[in-house]
């Protein structure tokens, strides 16, 4: 099974600040879905990003998926409260059925 | 929108007891899924199955079954609780692999 490690562990920022999530792997991805998951819920798909190169936008957040497709971050502008949850990045293995995940990055955005 | 639904949020069991976790998907996937989550270590792959009476081994399949008599529920069973199988526990479903999964909202299983 391959890895993905995902940095940093944990995030605790002011509400205004911007921020940037990684996932990284030696191993090549044919895609990479990044989830957030709020306490008490299931994790909850935020987007998924295909082709070696690729950036995403959904309002403040950015998403970028590397060129060898082995890397992956995500990006928020200006954080907000509502941003505050754990962020899993995974990955879909190139040659295999499975999916990935990252250990996670629990965000925590003070007011 | 496609609903996982686990039959509990919490659950208290003792060490020995045979447990079962049912969860029911209501969008006709084939793939269901179970994780089980933990502080630093992410969601780990227990088990899945891609049709009916179909599963096949996750990363940590030691300690638990897994059963699918119909497309749309897939239970998983702790056939003798120990204390190391306290966790959350999440289900999972897709259409296709490569897909994104749709999550439950989890288990909360403490086994004392």
């Amino acid at each position: 099974t391959q890895l993905l490690e995902q940095s940093p562990q944990f995030l605790s920022i002011q509400e205004g600040e911007n921020l940037t999530v990684y996932c990284n792997s030696s191993s090549v991805f044919s895609s990479l879905q990044w989830y957030r998951q709020e306490p008490g819920e299931g994790p909850v798909l935020l987007v998924t990003v295909v082709t070696g190169g690729e950036v995403k936008k959904l309002k403040r957040l950015t998403f970028q998926f590397g060129d060898a497709r082995k890397d992956s971050s995500l990006h928020i502008t200006a954080a907000q409260t509502g941003d505050t949850g754990l962020y899993l990045c995974a990955g879909v293995e190139e040659y295999g059925n499975k999916l990935v995940f990252g250990a996670g990055t629990i965000l925590r955005v003070k007011s | 929108d496609v609903k996982v639904t686990q039959s509990s949020r919490y659950l208290v069991k003792r060490t020995g007891e045979k447990v079962f976790l049912e969860c029911v998907q209501d969008m006709d996937h084939e793939n269901m899924f179970w994780y089980r989550q933990d502080p630093g270590l992410g969601l780990r792959l227990i088990y899945f199955s891609y049709d009916v009476k179909m599963k096949e081994k996750g990363d940590i399949p030691e300690g638990y079954s897994v059963s699918r008599e119909k497309k749309e529920r897939f239970s998983l069973i702790l056939e003798s609780a120990s204390t190391n199988q306290t966790s959350m526990y999440l289900c999972a479903s897709n259409r296709e692999y490569y897909q994104p999964q749709h999550f439950g909202d989890g288990t909360r299983l403490s086994i004392l």
